[in-house]
């Protein structure tokens, strides 16, 4: 039972540098989820996906793009890495939540990046 | 604008107590509530969720209480135990406008400590 699973788990990257995330799937899961998560400031949401070939804007997309174009993966592209994007990043899934039901969402254990 | 409020990063209680944490949030178009469990170098789990229609919600010696009038929820662990010690994340669900899609909004996470 996989999961979600995030690769690579740990990646430094220089200023300037390009890196893709990727992240998969084997739940038939509807959504995808890109989080980042910084001391203090929570999980927050940088692009999500309600399908294949679907992807939207979260709260923090600057500076990232994405992609899906299969159902089980979701890729994470930063192409041009910056400190500021030093960060720990969790990818997500889930059912399509449907009105009135509930859908949790399963993480992936992280990618820890750091941009120097 | 924050939408998902924990006002306690920390919190520290004796091990067989009851753990209270606590979560504000301020659309009350928020449908679902969750709330995640997080182990250091690992991704947030669910723990447990309540459907706004709801005040209560039990799962063993976890339960959540929603009061919609005053946009608070609270999370109670009774009894505490020491591995229950983790970052705890409220999310709340919304209706993506216009359609048939929805995104989670977490908060910023509180600090769990179980002393033995």
């Amino acid at each position: 039972n996989a999961g979600v699973t995030q690769t690579p788990k740990f990646r430094v990257l220089k200023t300037g540098q390009s890196m893709t995330l990727l992240c998969a799937q084997d739940m038939n899961h509807e959504y995808m989820y890109w989080y980042r998560q910084d001391p203090g400031m929570g999980l927050r949401l940088i692009h999500y996906s309600v399908g294949e070939g679907t992807t939207a804007k979260g709260e923090v997309p600057d500076g990232y793009n994405v992609s899906r174009l299969k159902k089980q993966n979701f890729l994470l592209g930063l192409e041009s890495a910056a400190p500021s994007q030093t960060s720990v990043y969790f990818c997500a899934s889930s059912k399509h939540p449907g009105q009135g039901t509930n859908t949790e969402a399963f993480f992936g254990q992280g990618t820890r990046l750091t941009v120097v | 604008d924050q939408q998902v409020k924990q006002n306690s990063p920390s919190l520290s209680v004796q091990e067989g107590r009851i753990s209270i944490l606590n979560c504000d949030y301020t659309n009350s178009m928020f449908d679902y509530f969750l709330w995640y469990k997080k182990y250091p170098a690992e991704g947030p789990t669910f723990l447990i969720s309540i459907s706004s229609i709801k005040d209560k919600n039990e799962d063993g010696r976890f339960t959540v209480f929603l009061n919609k009038s005053a946009k608070h929820l609270s999370l109670h662990i009774v009894p505490s135990q020491p591995g229950d010690s983790a970052v705890y994340f409220c999310a709340a669900r919304v209706r993506i406008s216009g359609g048939s899609n929805y995104k989670l909004t977490f908060g910023k996470g509180t600090l769990l400590t179980v002393n033995p």
